[in-house]
């Protein structure tokens, strides 16, 4: 079936750790997206990717860092300068501009 | 002002009834528009679009008012299962999907 896997569901991060939260999407889509959503918060956007090589800076990058390599796989790193990661991120995928995004089942991650 | 406005709620409404939620917008060259439905700790998962002259799909219609900046959604004969937090989203430009923070929705029996 098609769709937009995400992976891990949960992950804790220790203080001073990097973690890398995956993406997989085989709808064919040409942009993804990684959001955060906080608790009553709407959701943030981190960082877009319109293209594969390209990719652009959201609301909240600071903290963060992508890839995209493939057009399939759009990787998010938490690094170690983001002092509040604990949220559920949300990756997405779209066609082309103005058409729905879908999503993962997202992923939530902690501090130990 | 916020880009995106809804009323949190929640809306606690008995089986049958009819609700309906409102969200502003308030950047009138915005674009798109659609209505997410979001069960609690899952992701947010397309609902409907929401087309100019309005739409509908079985008990769910969608409405946009560009004169007043606000889009609708209206649920009729609401089942327990309808209970979950609605998300208007709102597109301006090539990637800014602006999301609202959502109405909570709880239907009871």
């Amino acid at each position: 079936d098609g769709g937009i896997t995400q992976s891990p569901k949960y992950l804790f991060r220790k203080e001073g750790q990097n973690v890398t939260l995956s993406c997989e999407q085989n709808l064919n889509h040409d942009a993804m997206y990684w959001y955060r959503q906080d608790p009553g918060q709407g959701l943030r956007l981190i960082y877009y990717s319109q293209i594969v090589n390209d990719f652009q800076k959201g609301d909240i990058a600071e903290g963060y860092s992508v890839s995209r390599e493939k057009k399939e796989s759009f990787p998010l790193t938490v690094t170690s300068a983001q002092k509040n990661p604990t949220a559920f991120y949300l990756c997405a995928s779209g066609e082309v501009v103005n058409q729905p995004q879908h999503f993962g089942d997202g992923t939530r991650l902690s501090i130990l | 002002r916020k880009e995106v406005e809804q009323d949190p709620g929640p809306f606690n409404v008995p089986e049958g009834a009819t609700v309906a939620f409102n969200c502003t917008y308030s950047n009138s060259a915005s674009q798109s528009f659609f209505w997410y439905r979001q069960d609690c700790r899952k992701e947010p998962k397309l609902l409907m679009s929401v087309y100019s002259s309005g739409n509908e799909d079985g008990r769910f219609t969608a409405q946009l008012n560009r004169a007043s900046q606000y889009i609708s959604l209206l649920i009729r004969d609401s089942k327990l299962s309808d209970s979950a937090t609605y998300l208007c989203v709102v597109v301006q430009g090539t990637y800014k999907y602006i999301f609202g923070t959502g109405t909570r929705l709880k239907v009871l029996a």
